[in-house]
């Protein structure tokens, strides 16, 4: 059964441009969930999607967004990237229903840098 | 504001050791806590969790201890391997907030031969 899987591994973007991550879920699973990992601030919650609709947000401003298509992948989009937003952004998935967080299981991430 | 405050932020064991792991939080509403560990270039990925109606969970070499009233909770590495040699993050989450964790800042362990 393939895991959670994030595209690119890797990106180099410059200040001011914007990003677009795509996450594909673990087949059957209707959640999916984006953190952003750093070692300043460590992992930090951004948004849950389920069924489509945002569940859930974090404490991020609104240069972050995300979006879920009907077959469950996701995608987070960062515009006006700032040096700060350099960071490995986690995707994680869940069945959405019944002891989802129980059974919640991250990708290996994307790996941002901002110029 | 962080919620769930963890150390030590690294640890150095001999094999064969205990690994001691340590989490506080401050928000009641918690009743699920995890255990992450996270390989380099790899997502975490979930090692034990518990809930506030047991104070001990154990799975093979890793357990948990938990102190609702000192809202404090540990995870304990028996016998430990070179292989354990990871970051370790303790997390915790409320019934409401659906697949949201708040994390601990990690804790870097490296098991010495």
């Amino acid at each position: 059964k393939a895991g959670v899987t994030q595209t690119p591994r890797y990106l180099i973007k410059t200040r001011g441009q914007q990003v677009t991550l795509s996450c594909s879920p673990i087949s059957g699973h209707r959640s999916v969930s984006w953190y952003q990992q750093t070692p300043g601030q460590g992992l930090q919650f951004l948004f849950e999607y389920f069924s489509e609709t945002q569940r859930n947000k974090g404490n991020f401003p609104g240069r972050f967004s995300g979006r879920q298509f009907s077959n469950s992948r996701s995608e987070m989009n960062v515009s006006t990237l700032e040096l700060g937003d350099s960071a490995l952004y986690l995707c994680a998935s869940s069945p959405g229903i019944g002891g989802i967080i129980e059974k919640l299981l991250f990708g290996s991430g994307t790996q941002l840098s901002v110029l | 504001q962080q919620q769930v405050k963890q150390s030590p932020q690294s640890l150095i064991v001999q094999k064969g050791g205990i690994s001691i792991i340590n989490c506080a939080y401050e928000n009641t509403a918690f009743d699920y806590f995890p255990w992450y560990q996270q390989f380099p270039g790899k997502g975490p990925a979930l090692l034990i969790a518990i809930r506030p109606d047991v104070s001990e969970k154990k799975e093979g070499r890793f357990t948990i201890s938990f102190n609702k009233s000192a809202k404090q909770f540990s995870l304990h590495i028996m016998d430990s391997q070179p292989g354990d040699s990871a970051t370790y993050f303790c997390a915790a989450s409320d019934e409401g907030g659906g697949n949201k964790l708040t994390f601990g800042t990690g804790t870097q362990l490296k098991v010495e031969l």
